[in-house]
């Protein structure tokens, strides 16, 4: 499974860094993907990285802002979002993936990021 | 607007059968495998249905899914009131290099 780190509050223009730790499975076979869902809304995907080498995409409209990060010493992937915004205010959930068919299982219980001045 | 359409809603009774649609283009559901969510109220989302018409273990046959070139259908038999909840079809799109999901379809089991 997958343990996210705790609520954040930020204000507008701050930095957030969520924390994704894997357990129970061998971290690097397996990408880790990004997702969130602002409020009553439906999934918009952040980004993934390749755990193993490291490599990253990211979604067209958080390029520049968004950076994916991983220690595989300690099973956990980082998401920073910088710059923040009251539109960046959503859960931000990880969730594993099997790059080879694009599952994404399981997820994380979700991170609730709050951009509030 | 999201790359995959799905409807915002439909709605069967218990015991019926309902099917929900996703629809896409060559360079997502067309090239790539696609998974459903299941998502309740506050809660993260589950797969119920990947690589198109696999179930993982836990998932009750009910569930069923199946791809046909740029479109994919989730479909639930036996309607239960516990599978109320919004479901979401997911895949890659290779032209945007991103994953794509669908807005979402609210079950309502009447």
């Amino acid at each position: 499974h997958l343990v996210q780190s705790g609520p954040e509050v930020k204000i507008p223009g701050a930095s957030v860094k969520v924390s994704c730790k894997g357990f129970g499975y061998s971290f690097t076979t397996y990408g880790i993907t990004w997702v969130r869902q602002a409020p009553g809304q439906g999934l918009e995907w952040v980004g993934w990285i390749n755990t193993h080498l490291g490599f990253t995409d990211y979604a067209h409209n958080l390029q520049g802002r968004v950076t994916l990060t991983r220690d595989t010493s300690a099973n956990t992937a980082y998401m920073e979002l910088t710059s923040l915004r009251s539109d960046d205010t959503a859960i931000y959930y990880c969730a594993r993936l099997t790059v080879a068919n694009h599952q994404l299982d399981p997820w994380g219980l979700g991170t609730l990021v709050t951009v509030s001045s | 607007q999201s790359v995959l359409t799905q409807p915002p809603s439909v709605s069967a009774a218990p015991g019926q059968k309902v099917t929900i649609p996703c629809s896409g283009s060559n360079s997502n559901i067309g090239s790539h495998d696609l998974s459903w969510y299941q998502q309740f109220p506050g809660t993260a989302p589950k797969v119920v249905i990947y690589q198109n018409d696999w179930r993982p273990s836990g998932i009750p046959d009910r569930f069923s899914g199946s791809k046909s070139g740029t479109s994919a259908t989730l479909g639930i038999t036996g309607l239960q009131t516990g599978d109320e909840a919004d479901y979401y079809c997911g895949t890659w799109d290779s032209s945007l290099n991103a994953i794509v999901f669908g807005g979402g379809t609210k079950l309502t089991v009447l």
